[in-house]
């Protein structure tokens, strides 16, 4: 069955360092990946999105996420964290099913803390 | 990408009442979702609402509790019934990109039941 592994709850970086938000994934086919980004009292907002056309995928405000196949992750970073930033993250795998389309499975989040 | 639009925002709702959630989108969209986000945790579907058909509830989920309506490509509701404190969620509806696997969510709808 597929599924996403986020292998941190929680992450705390200071403002202007690095961000590195890991992701593994379990699929038995080369499956489509998601970043969404949910900021305190919003809706979920997508940050990137992985269909095998590239290995690194570039999204909005600076992220960007690295599919490695032979390690089966899909981590997010960005070189340099913003106060913005602040907020749960979520990997997310698209999950085929016989006899319907898809299904999103949802990691269980990684809240993103950026100190000043 | 769609603008996604819910209302109400937020309610605050007595146990054994229901309550309602629309979503509206600015574009016709053939496959619309339904989401539960209870405090602290991820997000786990509901019900997948095709226009012109019955909805696909998820297992765990009946219609009974959580009826949903979609009488066209632009808008669904999601009834959440006899509720109980438990029900304490935010309910997300997100929309299909034709032809892709990749969705775009609603703002939510901040449920708490007393």
């Amino acid at each position: 069955a597929q599924s996403v592994t986020q292998l941190d709850s929680h992450v705390s970086v200071s403002e202007g360092t690095p961000v590195l938000l890991r992701c593994n994934y379990s699929s038995s086919y080369s499956p489509s990946l998601f970043w969404y980004v949910q900021h305190p009292n919003k809706g979920l907002q997508l940050l990137l999105k992985y269909t095998s056309a590239a290995t690194l995928v570039k999204g909005i405000n600076g992220f960007e996420a690295e599919f490695k196949k032979s390690e089966t992750s899909f981590h997010l970073t960005k070189p340099s964290a913003h106060m913005s930033d602040a907020a749960e993250y979520f990997c997310v795998v698209s999950v085929f099913r016989r006899g319907s389309n898809y299904k999103l499975t949802f990691g269980k989040g990684t809240l993103l803390t950026v100190n000043p | 990408s769609a603008v996604i639009s819910q209302k109400p925002s937020r309610d605050i709702c007595q146990r054994g009442t229901s309550l309602t959630i629309q979503c509206q989108v600015d574009s016709q969209v053939t496959m619309m979702f339904w989401y539960r986000q209870q405090p602290g945790q991820s997000l786990t579907l509901i019900a997948t609402a095709n226009q012109g058909s019955e909805a696909t509830y998820e297992s765990g989920f009946v219609i009974d509790k959580f009826p949903i309506s979609r009488p066209n490509l632009t808008f669904s509701t999601l009834t959440v019934s006899n509720m109980s404190p438990e029900d304490s969620s935010i309910y997300l509806c997100s929309v299909e990109v034709p032809g892709t696997d990749t969705q775009y969510f609603g703002p939510g709808t901040r449920l708490t039941v007393l």
